[in-house]
C-alpha cells in the first residue's frame, strides 16, 4: 500500500483568509514532503519532514507554515497568500530507508 | 543549474509502437534515479527506478536503462497503451531527502 492522501481536492481562498491543507498517510513513513506545483513546470520542493522534525525549508515565504502533529500527517497552514501562490499543491513520504518518494493526489489551490 | 535535463518536452508515438523517454544528469554524484508518470491535476505516480550498480530495470511494460559513462538514462514502454498519455518526470535524489527533477516529457498516445 503506497497510498497518501490529501484533503481538500480543491480550495478557493482570499487573499486574507487563512487555510489550511491535510495530508495523511498510513503506511509508517518517516519523512514527509510537502512540493509546490505550477502548471507545466516539475514539482519544486517547499519543506521536509523526518521523524516529525523540520529538516528542511527551502526558503519558503512564512505564510506557508508546516506543521506535523504526528507521524502519520502532515499540515500546512496558509494565510494572506498572493494569486500567484496558486497552484497544485502536493505532500509526498518516504519509506526509511529509500529515496523513493509516493505522492498524494494533490490540492488544488486558486487565491483570488 | 539544471541536474536533470530532459529534453525532449513532448513525443508522440502510434498505440502499440515503442515509446523511449529521455532523461540526463550532469551531477556525477547521483547514483539512484526514479521515473515519475503525472496525469493532469494529479499527483506523481512512481513508476520504476534503477540503481547506479545496474544498467537497466525492467517491471512489466516499463524499463530503464542507465548509462553512467554518458550521465544518460531512458525509460522504454512497449506496447503503448492510450492509458500511457501523461507528462513523465525523471528525478534523482541530491543528497539526503530532497528529489532533482528534470522538466518533464508529455507523452501521447495515439490511436
Amino acid at each position: 500500500d503506497t497510498e497518501v492522501t490529501q484533503t481538500p481536492k480543491h480550495l478557493v481562498m482570499g487573499m486574507t483568509n487563512k487555510k489550511s491543507l491535510k495530508c495523511e498517510q498510513h503506511m509508517g513513513h518517516r519523512a514527509m514532503y510537502w512540493y509546490k506545483q505550477k502548471a507545466k513546470k516539475p514539482p519544486e520542493l517547499m519543506f521536509v519532514y523526518s521523524y516529525e522534525k523540520l529538516s528542511i525549508n527551502e526558503s519558503v515565504p512564512s505564510r506557508f507554515s508546516p506543521e506535523c502533529p504526528n507521524s502519520s500527517l502532515l499540515n500546512l497552514h496558509l494565510h494572506a497568500l498572493q494569486p500567484e501562490d496558486s497552484a497544485l499543491y502536493l505532500c509526498a513520504s518516504s519509506p526509511r530507508g529509500t529515496e523513493t518518494q509516493y505522492f498524494g493526489p494533490g490540492t488544488r489551490l486558486l487565491v483570488l | 543549474d539544471q541536474q536533470v535535463k530532459q529534453n525532449s518536452p513532448s513525443l508522440s508515438v502510434q498505440e502499440g509502437r515503442i515509446s523511449i523517454l529521455n532523461c540526463d544528469y550532469t551531477n556525477s554524484m547521483f547514483d539512484y534515479f526514479l521515473w515519475y508518470k503525472k496525469y493532469p491535476a494529479e499527483g506523481p505516480t512512481f513508476l520504476i527506478s534503477i540503481s547506479s550498480i545496474k544498467d537497466k530495470n525492467e517491471d512489466g511494460r516499463f524499463t530503464v536503462f542507465l548509462n553512467k559513462s554518458a550521465k544518460h538514462l531512458s525509460l522504454h514502454i512497449v506496447p503503448s497503451q492510450p492509458g500511457d498519455s501523461a507528462v513523465y518526470f525523471c528525478a534523482a535524489p541530491d543528497g539526503a531527502q530532497k528529489l532533482v527533477f528534470g522538466q518533464g516529457t508529455r507523452l501521447t498516445i495515439n490511436p
